[in-house]
């Protein structure tokens, strides 16, 4: 039972590079979910998709893009990378995205910009 | 709007002692609540939740939690601590429709021996 898969699970950049952390699950969830996890600020959502083909923003977009690639993957994609989003990086499935819907995490990529 | 309180930080008890975990939530219409766990390095469990019925839950590793509406509460207990539930408790609330996850900024529990 792999559950939600995410890679990397570590990874630093430089400043004004670009990169795409990647997400797949296989419980044939509906919905996924981005967010970010900062000391002291608990977790917060960047962006989400509630099905196949749709995708919406969250809490805290700015900086980032997604893409649903297909039911099973969900990419989210730093296009000229800041400090600021020094942080760890979790991805997260539901069966669908309703209220009492529990979400599945993966284990984080933990991300460095220097 | 929705919103989750966790007062502290982290939280210290003996190996046997009792864990209370507080939680209040702000929510103009019925929450759905949750307590997620997360170990080192990796990432969040559900330990449990309450949509509606039964207001005392049962979750995973001998944790409970009690909806308490009047108070805005869904504090989380253990009556006896053990060495393996160090680690950070997050609190969450879901509301209306459409509405996705808000967190609290977690609390760390250490259990010392």
């Amino acid at each position: 039972n792999a559950g939600v898969t995410q890679t990397p699970k570590f990874q630093v950049l430089k400043t004004g590079q670009s990169m795409t952390l990647q997400c797949a699950q296989d419980m044939n969830h509906n919905s996924m979910y981005w967010y970010r996890q900062d000391p002291g600020m608990g977790l917060r959502l960047i962006y989400y998709s509630a099905s196949e083909g749709t995708t919406d923003k969250g809490e805290v977009p700015n900086g980032y893009n997604v893409s649903r690639l297909n039911k099973r993957e969900f990419s989210l994609r730093l296009e000229s990378a800041a400090p600021s989003q020094t942080s760890v990086y979790f991805c997260a499935s539901s069966e669908w995205d309703s209220n009492n819907q529990p979400q599945h995490f993966g284990d984080g990529t933990r991300l460095s910009i220097l | 709007a929705q919103s989750v309180t966790q007062l502290g930080s982290h939280v210290s008890v003996s190996e046997g002692a009792l864990v209370l975990l507080r939680c209040n939530y702000s929510s103009s219409v019925p929450p759905y609540l949750f307590w997620y766990v997360q170990y080192p390095n990796q990432g969040l469990q559900l330990l449990l939740k309450y949509t509606t019925g039964a207001t005392l839950v049962k979750g995973i590793n001998g944790f409970e939690a009690e909806f308490k509406k009047s108070e805005t509460s869904f504090h989380l207990t253990k009556p006896s601590a053990h060495m393996s539930d160090a680690a950070e408790y997050f609190c969450a609330v879901s509301t209306g429709a459409n509405s996705k996850l808000t967190f609290g900024k977690g609390i760390t529990l250490s259990v010392r021996p």
